[in-house]
């Protein structure tokens, strides 16, 4: 099975802030790489697919990029609707697997 | 626009079954463009994929939970169904489904990620 790691797992940061978050795969994944956030309370919602493109309707602040093994999520200026948690999904084999999830905080 | 929502006992006894429902709005579960996932995460903790079905009615589970699962259509209800036998406290979890959106990268087709998601629901196991 792929295993996703993310790092860091947790991370402090300011409105206004570049952040950069890390998913390394145990295999090489091609770009069969998604992201998505997560808020208190609710469902993860799809913001990244295929490694780097956005999904409809998600602010371009947001990009991803990688492939292989190293794949990478910015957010190129926080805003306070970003505070969240982020994960990372792998679906080139089955079982399909998640990072252990990344908690961005504020400041 | 499609909508998902989970439904079922909010508590389960140890070694009984789980039994888990959700509704699809906005959508036919019998479409040959998708497939439908059950989902979990711990409270607290991260998102485990548990398995999909097709409209056909073809599966698939994850190896981890594969010998206790069983994933089925209803398809005049436009539901899909989640059973999870012999449960313990390492079941507690908030049980998600969602769409599983089929994807082609370099002429491969894949099952790619899940898109829309219901809204959750949390499952106790607990005496």
């Amino acid at each position: 099975a792929i295993q996703l790691t993310q790092s860091p797992s947790s991370l402090s940061a300011s409105v206004g802030d570049r952040v950069t978050i890390t998913c390394r795969a145990s295999q090489g994944i091609s770009s069969a790489l998604v992201w998505y956030q997560q808020k208190p309370g609710k469902a993860p919602k799809f913001l990244i697919y295929d490694a780097s493109s956005l999904e409809s309707g998600v602010p371009s602040r947001f990009s991803g990029s990688g492939s292989g093994t190293d794949f990478t999520l910015t957010i190129s200026s926080l805003q306070p609707e970003d505070f969240a948690i982020y994960y990372c999904q792998q679906f080139y084999s089955y079982p399909y697997s998640f990072g252990q999830g990344t908690k961005l905080e504020f400041k | 626009q499609l909508q998902l929502q989970e439904s079922g006992p909010g508590l389960v006894r140890p070694s009984e079954t789980l039994s888990l429902t959700c509704s699809v709005s906005g959508g036919s579960i019998s479409s040959t463009t998708y497939y439908w996932g059950w989902l979990r995460q711990p409270p607290g903790k991260g998102l485990e994929w548990i398995g999909t079905i097709y409209y056909s009615g073809g599966t698939y589970y994850n190896p981890s939970l594969k010998s206790r699962v069983i994933i089925s259509l209803d398809t005049s209800k436009n539901q899909f169904s989640l059973k999870l036998s012999s449960v313990t406290a390492a079941d507690t979890a908030l049980y998600y489904c969602a769409r599983h959106v089929p994807v082609t990268i370099f002429g491969v087709p894949m099952m790619g990620w899940f898109d829309p998601w219901g809204q959750g629901s949390l499952v106790t196991v607990s005496s």
